[in-house]
């Protein structure tokens, strides 16, 4: 079975700082996706950025970028001028392409989550 | 385009009570997962239909059962309530392969009293 680490249960960052979230997996599988998930208050899982684990390239989108190492099963999230509405609880997630292809689901294993501060 | 809605946003119930939750999907999705989401045990999968199909179930105790209809709607049962089973419990809908993104709802807060 799959299994998510994240190992900081609260990060801060100063308003327009950088910040980097970590989060380790552990799995025998070598064709999966990643995902950063944000929830803010609101409670709403809101999908941040996806890695496809064939893809040497990190992932962007925007201010988000990530750092994918995949023979040390490392996916950290990069958060650049982070901003007061970034505040949130971030988790990430792992999803098996073999599961989806023998007909088990697309189910997300999730990490424990980091609840990202920011602070003027 | 409409989001993933759940409903009721909140509920109050007694132990040993039953309850149900529901969730509609975009339009258009026809996978359908929930998950249960606790301070002490995070977010743990329950199960994932697809076009009225149980797909996938998580370690959960058979008192947890879905369904989902042919317009793609799921409902969540739980019977005998326990107090441990106060949670927030997420719906999330997409297309149903590995690489599309989940979209969630904004969840069903349960208290079992």
């Amino acid at each position: 079975a799959q299994t998510v680490t994240q190992s900081q249960p609260e990060m801060s960052v100063q308003e327009a700082e950088t910040v980097t979230l970590s989060c380790t997996y552990d799995t025998s599988e070598s064709d999966y996706y990643l995902f950063w998930y944000k929830q803010p208050p609101s409670r709403q899982m809101i999908l941040v950025i996806r890695q496809e684990a064939y893809k040497q390239q990190n992932a962007t989108e925007n201010r988000f970028s990530v750092n994918f190492q995949k023979a040390a099963k490392s996916f950290s999230l990069k958060i650049s001028d982070s901003q007061l509405g970034d505040a949130a609880m971030y988790f990430c997630a792992y999803r098996s392409v073999r599961e989806v292809l023998t007909g088990g689901g697309n189910k997300l294993t999730f990490g424990t989550g980091t609840q990202l501060k920011v602070e003027l | 385009k409409a989001g993933v809605t759940q409903t009721p946003r909140y509920l109050i119930k007694t132990r040993g009570q039953q309850v149900t939750l529901s969730c509609s999907p975009i339009s258009g999705h026809r996978s359908v997962s929930w998950y249960q989401q606790t301070p002490g045990q995070g977010l743990q999968f329950l199960f994932e239909y697809f076009s009225e199909t149980q797909r996938n179930k998580g370690n959960f105790p058979g008192r947890f059962s879905g369904r989902q209809f042919s317009n793609s709607r799921s409902e969540m049962n739980v019977s005998t309530l326990e107090l441990g089973d106060s949670a927030l419990y997420l719906c999330a809908s997409s297309w149903g392969t590995a690489n599309t993104e989940a979209f969630f709802g904004q969840g069903t807060r349960l208290t079992v009293v």
